[in-house]
């Protein structure tokens, strides 16, 4: 596609329900990012992804939160669990390259909500 | 830990004012970025400014980074009602900075009216 495609856009969970929020990276890019945006906040970065391998978990607030790319290309978060502070809107960027002189393309992003 | 701290928090102006939106922090950065987001949508990138001192203009909008590379500015002249959205500034993580992460202040929300 065109651009960054992610879905669902917007998840109604219950609490303790388990999620998974896909994303379909710009073709080719090498570079996959996940954030997550409080109400009112900027992005905060979650995990990274350089093709198939994960290689910074660090943003990832718990051990709920998982995340993988098999194949280098469509990737999926998921969600164990959900509490009512993981709701937010998931964003998903990815670049044609490593490092921060390529430019990130985002998605529109799905909302979270745990009720 | 670096922070980005955005100033306004929230800016309502008419038609034809002009603003300024500032993005501050105690962190040397190797570059700072801003982006428009709408809502709905996810953030969509602005310009990327790299030296320090350097000033960028896209139409109506000028960015200027510090000297330090500490901070950076957001100068919009004669707001336009499709100016609405929310202004981020961005720039990468000391720790992942090699991969492209990226920390992102508050954003300022700008609400222009006709």
């Amino acid at each position: 596609g065109a651009g960054v495609s992610q879905s669902p856009r917007y998840k109604v969970a219950k609490r303790g329900q388990d999620v998974a929020l896909r994303c379909d990276p710009i073709s080719g890019h090498v570079s996959l990012f996940w954030y997550q945006q409080a109400l009112g906040q900027g992005p905060e970065f979650l995990t990274y992804f350089q093709n198939e391998a994960q290689l910074d978990k660090s943003g990832l607030p718990s051990d709920r939160f998982f995340a993988e790319r098999p194949e280098g290309s469509v990737s999926t978060l998921k969600i164990q669990r959900t509490q009512q502070e993981d709701s937010a809107v998931y964003l998903c960027a990815s670049s044609v390259y490593p490092g921060p002189k390529n430019i990130q393309y985002f998605g529109a992003g799905t909302r979270l909500s745990v009720l | 830990t670096q922070l980005l701290e955005q100033s306004p928090q929230f800016l309502s102006i008419q038609e034809g004012e002009n603003l300024t939106v500032y993005c501050n922090s105690s962190s040397v950065f190797s570059s700072l970025q801003w982006y428009r987001q709408e809502p709905g949508e996810g953030p969509v990138l602005l310009v990327t400014v790299v030296t320090g001192g350097e000033v960028k203009k896209l139409k109506r909008l000028t960015f200027q980074f510090g000297d330090a590379r500490k901070d950076s500015s957001l100068h919009i002249t004669a707001a336009q009602t499709g100016d609405t959205g929310l202004y981020l500034c961005a720039g990468p993580m000391n720790y992942g900075g090699s991969q492209g992460n990226l920390i992102f202040g508050k954003g300022t929300k700008l609400s222009v009216k006709p």
